[in-house]
């Protein structure tokens, strides 16, 4: 079964741009969560999706958004970047109690480095 | 919110002696307690995994126990090997109906030295 895999795997911008990146679960799996994950705060909890809700949001700014589509791929959003945002964006999916699925064992994907210049 | 602290944050050992990372938590609502393994430039990779239920796991080198009195749980691997090195994050997380949030520790940067 192959894993969550992330687009793109780096991605340069400028401040001010904004920018969309994108998660493809565990084929199966229907929750999706983003991190955030920086040398000075670690890894931090943006939001969660589940069935193109978002049901549990972290605490950061309204600049960060996302949605997930009805065959759970999930993408997140990034508006009027700043020199902070430069960070290794990680998804993890969660099968939800499918049959064979431990409901909240979430799997990491190899994540999107993005750099805000 | 929960709060999640480990230490060290950095550890050396000799190939096939062993190593601990430790953990604390502060929600003792947190029922779920994962440890991932980050390698340079890849996603963290989970290794293991207790509830609360549960005093001890294991999975061949690799232990995990947890204290829920005192809110900690702990790491251990045995027989450690150079590709043993690698970052080490322990997460704590609250799993119920509709909550799904890891909190992670700040890592511990494992070196085996062969």
């Amino acid at each position: 079964k192959a894993g969550v895999t992330q687009t793109p795997r780096y991605l340069i911008k400028t401040r001010g741009q904004q920018v969309t990146l994108s998660c493809s679960p565990i084929s199966g799996h229907r929750s999706v969560s983003w991190y955030q994950q920086t040398p000075g705060q670690g890894l931090q909890f943006l939001f969660e999706y589940f069935s193109e809700t978002q049901r549990n949001k972290g605490n950061f700014p309204g600049r960060f958004s996302g949605r997930q589509f009805s065959n759970s791929r999930s993408e997140m959003n990034v508006s009027t970047l700043e020199l902070g945002d430069s960070a290794l964006y990680l998804c993890a999916s969660s099968s939800e109690g499918l049959a064979g699925g431990r409901r909240d064992t979430q799997y990491f994907g190899p994540g999107t480095r993005l750099t805000v210049l | 919110g929960e709060n999640v602290e480990q230490h060290p944050s950095t550890l050396s050992v000799q190939e096939g002696d062993s190593a601990v990372i430790k953990c604390t938590y502060s929600d003792s609502a947190s029922n779920y307690f994962p440890w991932y393994k980050q390698e340079l430039g890849k996603g963290p990779q989970l290794i293991i995994d207790i509830r609360s239920n549960v005093g001890e796991k294991k999975d061949q080198r690799i232990a995990v126990t947890l204290n829920k009195t005192a809110k900690h749980f702990s790491l251990h691997i045995t027989e450690t090997q150079p590709e043993d090195s690698a970052v080490y994050f322990c997460a704590a997380s609250f799993s119920s109906g509709s909550a799904r949030q890891l909190t992670f520790g700040s890592g511990t940067q494992l070196t085996v030295l062969p």
